[in-house]
């Protein structure tokens, strides 16, 4: 079975400075896309950004950048610059091929001004 | 506009009162699929489904049931609900499954 673990509950950080979300995943696939999505206050989840597990280059998407590990199974996000408005939960998730999805338990960044 | 509607927003029920809640999506979109959020729990998958006519088991579907007759909806049934059932339910839909989905904007249900 495929389980997604996000270590950090509660995370907080000065605006404008940098944090990293971890997320480390457990599988026995060879291909599969990992993604992180932002669900703010108004409860909408919002796609964060997304990474093929077969393409080797990190993924980035303006301030958001991720590390992925592949062979430790990591995918971390990384904020920088940050901003009120990035105040929300995060969850990380894994999509197999054969269109099961998993999802993390969330990781509670808040922005401090 | 391009969205992904879920009705109600918010439900209270009582224990074994059939319900069932509405997913449509305007996008064409082939991929629909329904999550339940809890507490320290994340998301979990439901059910999904890649076309018409075809839907899989996620991850928790024990108690819930599901249909797709049209492309663009995907209701998610409650036959007999449970108050173990209480939970933030979110419909989403993709073009493709390993695309972006796109989310509908929930649904609270409490069932007492």
């Amino acid at each position: 079975a495929q389980t997604v673990t996000q270590s950090q509950p509660e995370m907080s950080v000065q605006e404008a400075e940098t944090v990293t979300l971890s997320c480390t995943y457990d599988t026995s696939e060879n291909n599969y896309y990992l993604f992180w999505y932002k669900q703010p206050p108004s409860r909408q989840m919002i796609l964060v950004i997304r990474q093929e597990a077969y393409k080797q280059q990190n993924a980035t998407e303006n301030r958001f950048s991720v590390n992925f590990q592949k062979a430790a199974k990591s995918f971390s996000l990384k904020i920088s610059d940050s901003q009120l408005g990035d105040t929300a939960m995060y969850f990380c998730a894994f999509m197999k091929v054969g269109n099961q999805f998993y999802f993390g338990t969330g990781t509670s960044l808040t922005v401090i001004p | 506009e391009a969205q992904v509607t879920q009705n109600p927003r918010y439900l209270i029920t009582v224990t074994g009162k059939k319900l069932t809640v509405t997913c449509s999506q305007n996008m064409n979109h082939e991929y629909m699929s329904w999550y339940r959020q809890d507490p320290g729990l994340g998301l979990r998958q439901i059910y999904y489904s890649m076309n018409v006519e075809v839907t899989d088991k996620g991850d928790v579907p024990e108690g819930y049931k599901v249909s797709r007759k049209e492309k663009r909806n995907f209701p998610l049934i409650l036959e007999s609900p449970s108050p173990n059932q209480t939970s933030l339910y979110f419909c989403a839909s993709s073009r493709l499954t390993n695309e972006k989905l796109f989310f509908g904007s929930g649904t609270q249900l409490s069932v007492l």
